[in-house]
């Protein structure tokens, strides 16, 4: 099983650069999310998406853009990139939210630098 | 403002010990998830808390969800190098996505 796979593992930028982070998931879900992982700290929801043609911001959207056009993909875009935007990326996708029955599966990471 | 809670943010400790991390939050928690994360990898789920004062055991770890549902404990009984990592709680806060909390790193030296 596949499960969410990420592209690509490593990207460096500079400052102004445009790019798209891939992720795509083949266990059908409904729900994909994009986050942020800076050094040492927590996750932070960036965007969230509960199904084809329907995405909503969450906690640190600006400078980022997605689209949902298919179940499976759920690209990130990057269009000014600046060194805040230096991060680890992970998308992630689950059945449902929150419940009982419903884990998070995470793909390995977009690992980010901006300089 | 942070949602969540967690305490320790770091902790090292020697092979055999044991340990307890907290995440805590002023909100009431519909459910609660643990994730690990391991070095260059996305977190894993370990478990699921639903129900105030549940307790639910995985091998040597046990997960606590406070009476109020507002926090929640991980203790880890004679811990192994290989339960390093960084340990993460997370809730949907009643919204359709997820809220982690900020981690507790772990460090057990062999």
């Amino acid at each position: 099983n596949a499960g969410v796979t990420q592209t690509p593992k490593f990207r460096i930028l500079k400052i102004g650069q445009s790019m798209t982070l891939q992720c795509a998931q083949d266990m059908n879900h409904n729900y994909m999310y994009w986050y942020r992982q800076d050094p040492g700290m927590g996750l932070k929801l960036i965007y969230y998406s509960v199904g084809a043609g329907i995405t909503d911001k969450g906690e640190v959207p600006n400078g980022y853009n997605v689209s949902r056009s298919t179940t499976e993909d759920f690209p990130l875009r990057l269009e000014l990139a600046a060194p805040s935007q230096t991060s680890v990326y992970f998308c992630a996708s689950s059945s449902d939210v929150g419940s009982y029955n419903s884990p998070l599966h995470f793909g390995n990471g977009t690992r980010l630098t901006v300089t | 403002t942070q949602l969540l809670e967690q305490s320790p943010q770091f902790l090292s400790i020697q092979e055999g010990e044991n340990l307890t991390v907290y995440c805590n939050s002023s909100s009431v928690f519909s459910s609660l998830q643990w994730y690990r994360q391991e070095p260059g990898e996305g977190p894993v789920l370990l478990v699921t808390v639903v129900t105030g004062g549940e307790v639910k055991k995985l091998k040597r770890l046990t997960f606590q969800f406070g009476d109020a549902r507002k926090d929640s404990s991980l203790h880890i009984t004679a811990a192994q190098p290989g339960d390093t990592g960084l340990y993460l709680c997370a809730t949907d806060m009643g919204r359709r996505a997820l809220t982690f909390g900020s981690g507790t790193r772990l460090q057990v030296q062999p």
